[in-house]
């Protein structure tokens, strides 16, 4: 699996706007980029995944670069809820994931 | 609701003493799938399945068993539980899609905190 790289933290304000980057030079046109989450406690969860356009659901916007070399995670309104580690996968043709370190957001009220 | 199980939650047990973790979804995923995650070593899968009677190996299957008689349950097995076995244990299970690989989320359960002494 190809590999990513995310900064270990990033600290934010409540209601204002977190973008997380993700780094993936080495991506094959096949693969998914995905990003879940862990919240403290609980088992991770999926945010949001994409191909090549950038997408849009009611829990946050991924932005793939051009040459989908990175792509950056965008919460618009960060809430305290948001606190959690981020984690950005590539995925293409297996079900398995590979998690890495991920980043640690912490939101500040 | 769309959910995965697992059972039990919180379990301490003592070296050498069979367990079985449980877990359970309700969404006819196909695919299922064990993790245990421990701190600075992030999250590794231990086995997974494709379809009822498919499995294999993860990463880190090493004393660990696992079995698909039915499609929604894939219990997690430790004949002998070692004390490098307490983890936080996490269950996974998504759709197969009909051609390319990675395309479905994937739903986790909440976790098993396991401790052996």
């Amino acid at each position: 699996d190809a590999k990513t790289t995310q900064p270990n933290s990033m600290e934010s304000n409540e209601e204002e706007p977190v973008h997380l980057p993700c780094n993936h030079s080495t991506i094959s046109g096949t693969d998914y980029i995905h990003w879940y989450r862990q919240l403290p406690s609980q088992g991770p969860e999926y945010v949001i995944h994409g191909l090549t356009s950038n997408v849009n659901n009611r829990m946050a916007s991924l932005a793939i670069a051009e040459d989908r070399k990175s792509s950056t995670l965008i919460l618009h309104r960060a809430t305290l809820r948001d606190a959690a580690v981020y984690y950005c996968i590539l995925r293409g043709g297996s079900e398995k994931l590979v998690f890495g370190k991920g980043t640690k957001l912490t939101v500040n009220p | 609701e769309a959910q995965v199980t697992q059972n039990p939650r919180y379990l301490i047990t003592v070296t050498g003493k069979k367990l079985t973790v449980t877990c359970s979804q309700n969404m006819n995923h196909e695919y299922m799938s064990w993790y245990r995650q421990d701190p600075g070593l992030g999250l590794r899968q231990i086995y997974y399945s494709m379809n009822v009677e498919v499995t294999d190996k993860g990463d880190v299957p090493e004393g660990y068993k696992v079995s698909r008689k039915e499609k929604r349950n894939f219990p997690l097995i430790l004949e002998s539980p070692s004390p490098n076995q307490t983890s936080l244990y996490f269950c996974a299970s998504s759709f197969i899609p009909p051609s390319t690989g990675g395309k479905y989320e994937q739903y986790f359960g909440p976790g098993t905190r396991l401790t052996v002494t």
